[in-house]
Formats: C-alpha cells, sequence, structure tokens
C-alpha cells in the first residue's frame, strides 16, 4: 500500500529555517517524480516544488531561491529545506507523489497527483 | 504564475448535475492536456478525482466527468450525493514547468 507521511513542521520565527521530511512507502521514491503542494489557513493549494526521478528540480516564483527539495534513496524519503522563512509561507504542506503507470521495466507519467500525505503545519510566526 | 480561475462556489440538490468551469491561458489549460481535479473535505488531504482532462483513476465514481474546450476545463459531477460535499480544485502543467491550482469552487449539496 502506497502512504506518505510528513513531519518536521512547527512554529518559527521570521528569517528562520525549518526541514520537512515526507517518508514513503509502498513505492520507490527515486523512480517518481515527486512534489511538495502547500495550503495556507482558509485558502486553496499551490504547487511549491517537484524533484523528478533523475533529480532536476523546479520550484514556483514564491520559493525559488529560499526551498530546496531533495530526497534520501536510502530512507525512501522526501525532503523540502526552507530557508529565510516569511509570515506568508504559513500553511499545511504535502508531499504528493505525481500519478505514474509502470510496466515492464518503463514508466509513464501522468502530471497529476494521485497520493498525497496527510500534511504537516508550518508557521512562521514571531 | 496565476492561479486558475473557478468559480467560488456551486450548488446543487441531490440527484442533480452539476459543472464547475476552470479557466487559464494558452500557457497552461490551452497548451497541455494535462488538466486535473482534486476534491478535499475539510481537514483532509486533497483527492485525485480526474487527470489528463478526462480520465478516471481507478476507484473514482463514473459520476464525476472532465472535459477541455480551450482554455477552459470543466468537472461535472451527475447524480449528485451528499458525500459529493468538498472543495473542488483544478490544476494544470504549465509551460514553466511548474504546476498551477485553481482557485477552488465550493460544492454544496443542498
Amino acid at each position: 500500500e502506497v502512504q506518505l507521511v510528513e513531519s518536521g513542521g512547527g512554529l518559527v520565527q521570521p528569517g528562520g529555517s525549518l526541514r520537512l521530511s515526507c517518508a514513503a512507502s509502498g513505492f520507490t521514491v527515486s523512480s517518481n517524480y515527486m512534489n511538495w503542494v502547500r495550503q495556507a489557513p482558509g485558502k486553496g493549494l499551490e504547487w511549491v516544488s517537484i524533484i523528478y526521478s533523475g533529480g532536476s528540480t523546479y520550484y514556483a516564483d514564491s520559493v525559488k531561491g529560499r526551498f530546496t527539495i531533495s530526497r534520501d534513496n536510502s530512507k525512501n524519503t522526501l525532503y523540502l529545506q526552507m530557508n529565510s522563512l516569511r509570515a506568508e509561507d504559513t500553511a499545511v504542506y504535502y508531499c504528493a507523489r505525481e500519478t505514474s503507470y509502470c510496466s515492464g521495466g518503463s514508466c509513464s507519467f501522468f502530471r497529476s497527483f494521485d497520493y498525497w500525505g496527510q500534511g504537516t503545519l508550518v508557521t512562521v510566526s514571531s | 504564475q496565476s492561479a486558475l480561475t473557478q468559480p467560488a462556489s456551486v450548488s446543487g440538490s441531490p440527484g442533480q448535475s452539476i459543472t464547475i468551469s476552470c479557466t487559464g491561458t494558452s500557457s497552461d489549460v490551452g497548451g497541455y492536456n494535462y488538466v486535473s481535479w482534486y476534491q478535499q473535505h475539510p481537514g483532509k488531504a486533497p483527492k485525485l478525482m480526474i487527470y489528463d482532462v478526462s480520465k478516471r483513476p481507478s476507484g473514482v465514481s463514473n459520476r464525476f466527468s472532465g472535459s477541455k474546450s480551450g482554455n477552459t476545463a470543466s468537472l461535472t459531477i451527475s447524480g449528485l450525493q451528499a458525500e459529493d460535499d468538498a472543495d473542488y480544485y483544478c490544476s494544470s502543467y504549465t509551460i514553466s514547468r511548474s504546476f498551477v491550482f485553481g482557485t477552488g469552487t465550493k460544492v454544496t449539496v443542498l
């Protein structure tokens, strides 16, 4: 069974740093496209970042230069390092796997998110 | 990247059909067949309902269907049920190699 479990959220002061983790089970993180999506309290969803199976990374303009997505293949875990945090970064952060179909050792990806974690709340406030 | 535009709310009675629109640009919705739709109940993670404009993941009811015309995508829920009462978000891949979500629509089952 596919499962994603985020951790690492909490209260941090403006300008501070935090690292979020997303432990995966039931599939291999390094073979998939993995994303972070956030949702500010009472607001809509906002895509944050993606790491492709080949290691390429992309970021939303709102976090570029401040956030870094990475993974630890030995731990089958996805990370989001967040630096220079601002009040507007306050949100529930979800990790999400991109929809994929694999057959015969080859995978196709469908530019959507089929599995999500339960989310971890990050609050940036003094 | 600006959020895709969705109506703030849509309502319908049980058994009725409703349609939610999602308007973007030629750089996202209009440029790719990578529109997806998500259902979110309060305090829960989003759930994928439609991907690639009109495909349903295994386990999603066939009461949910998607379509696209130009820069606007649509999600139709037929035979509305109480459990469909939730927030719905569209999403699209973009020319900037990123994703953009819609503003969200609150569906109320009367």
